[in-house]
């Protein structure tokens, strides 16, 4: 079964400083992978995705993600976080099919120290 | 129209009670998704809909039934929760076959007294 593993549940970072968040997946073929992000109480905004082709992908608010198929990872990055970043984030991957089930990771809470 | 509107965003409701929870999208997304996320967990799938059709029920108690009548409504229907059913509530669409991504709604805080 396909899985997500987000390693970190809590980064603490300071504005101004570049920040990577990591994720690891398991699927036997080229995944669909996903960022997402939550700030509390609201629901979850997409970053960025990964279908095929370029692995290193960029997303909105200057995020990007590099894929490596090498190493089963899928991690986040940002050059600069500003104190508006801080949240949860998600990774996640599609489980191909019918229904395009999504399967989470279970977060990394971003805290942003001024 | 690139939005999931869900509606309420707040929802207090007694075991006794019956509430419906909305959810709707314009963008021809042909899947729906239930999920319900407790406090610093990820979302968990509770139903899929493909094409009006229910496709995946993830062994949620009957407390809590689905409906989508038609292509841009999903409703989940809640009678005699409990406590521990309180949580985000989450709905989310996506183009049905091409794994694009899902796109989320604000969600429905629900809180079972």
């Amino acid at each position: 079964a396909q899985s997500v593993t987000q390693p970190d549940i809590h980064i603490t970072v300071s504005e101004g400083a570049s920040l990577e968040l990591r994720c690891n997946y398991s699927y036997g073929a080229t995944p669909y992978l996903f960022w997402y992000v939550q700030s509390p109480g609201q629901g979850l905004q997409l970053l960025l995705k990964y279908f095929s082709g370029d692995t290193l992908v960029q997303g909105i608010k200057g995020f990007e993600a590099e894929f490596k198929r090498s190493q089963s990872s899928f991690n986040l990055r940002k050059p600069s976080v500003h104190w508006s970043d801080a949240a949860e984030y998600f990774c996640a991957v599609v489980e191909r099919g019918a229904t395009n089930k999504l399967i989470f990771g279970t977060g990394t809470l971003l805290a942003v120290q001024p | 129209d690139t939005e999931v509107t869900q509606t309420p965003k707040h929802l207090v409701m007694g075991m006794t009670n019956k509430k419906s929870l909305k959810c709707e999208q314009h963008m021809g997304h042909r899947a729906m998704y239930w999920y319900k996320q407790k406090a610093k967990k990820p979302p968990e799938l509770m139903f899929v809909y493909s094409y009006e059709k229910l496709s995946i029920n993830e062994s949620v108690p009957s407390r809590f039934s689905p409906e989508c009548p038609n292509s841009s409504l999903l409703n989940l229907h809640l009678h005699a929760l409990q406590p521990e059913d309180s949580a985000l509530y989450l709905c989310a669409s996506s183009q049905e076959g091409q794994g694009y991504g899902y796109t989320f709604g604000s969600g429905t805080r629900l809180t079972v007294v």
